[in-house]
């Protein structure tokens, strides 16, 4: 069974750039598995942030990007900022059927 | 605008049945795939269920199948899905998206969710 992993917890200090990672239990992502990216706040539906990788969805600011780094893809938030604070869901898709979501990275800005 | 939203959850004794309702408005429903993606209380996302735009194929996650069953009326521009012997676990939020394929693989659309509570 395919797991996707996810760093469980990061922090980053506000004006500060984080990179979360999203990795295969088995392999290595890339552009293939068109990874996405959601962010969620507690008590919100999630909001998609990235698709196919690198592409912003409409209206995220370009402080969020999206890539591939080694055998992971990654989300790099830059110049973060108080309301950054979430949760963020990798989802690869899986040719053979659905998608898979990965466990998630609770992000605190302090 | 683009509208996904989510209807029918509430608080149901284990082993009974429920259907959720997903109406979506401001596009052209029939042309789109849909999932179901559920959240349990303090825990990540998981899918549960995936419907093509025609209603001819679909899957489910290892821990519904069997129990879930996902369809759509095109012609109603809403999506369901029945919940039968409801347990514990069964207990989340319940989300419908949007799903964009083929060249791009992701869900754009998100509602706000509809919650089940499976108690006694």
């Amino acid at each position: 069974q395919t797991v996707v992993t996810q760093e469980p917890s990061f922090s980053v200090s506000p004006g500060g750039t984080v990179t979360l990672t999203c990795g295969l239990s088995s392999g290595s992502v890339s552009t293939n598995y068109y990874p996405s990216w959601y962010q969620q706040t507690p008590g919100q539906a999630p909001r998609t942030l990235i698709y196919s990788t690198n592409i912003r969805s409409s209206g995220v600011p370009d402080r969020f990007s999206g890539s591939i780094l080694g055998n992971k893809a990654a989300l790099t938030i830059a110049g973060a900022q108080a309301d950054d604070e979430s949760d963020y869901y990798c989802v690869l898709f899986m040719d053979s059927g659905p998608v898979v979501f990965g466990g998630g990275t609770k992000l605190t800005v302090l | 605008q683009v509208q996904l939203v989510e209807s029918g959850g509430g608080v149901v004794q284990p082993g009974r049945s429920l259907r959720l309702s997903c109406a979506a408005s401001g596009f052209t429903f029939r042309n789109y795939g849909m999932y179901w993606v559920r959240q349990a209380p303090g825990k990540g996302l998981e899918w549960v269920a995936l419907i093509s735009y025609d209603g001819s194929n679909y899957y489910y996650a290892d821990s519904v199948k069997g129990r879930f069953t996902i369809s759509r009326d095109n012609s109603k521009n809403t999506l369901f899905l029945q919940i039968n012997s409801l347990r514990a676990e069964d207990t989340a939020v319940y989300y419908c998206a949007r799903w964009v394929g083929p060249n791009n693989y992701y869900m754009d659309v998100w509602g706000k969710g509809t919650t089940v509570t499976v108690s006694s």
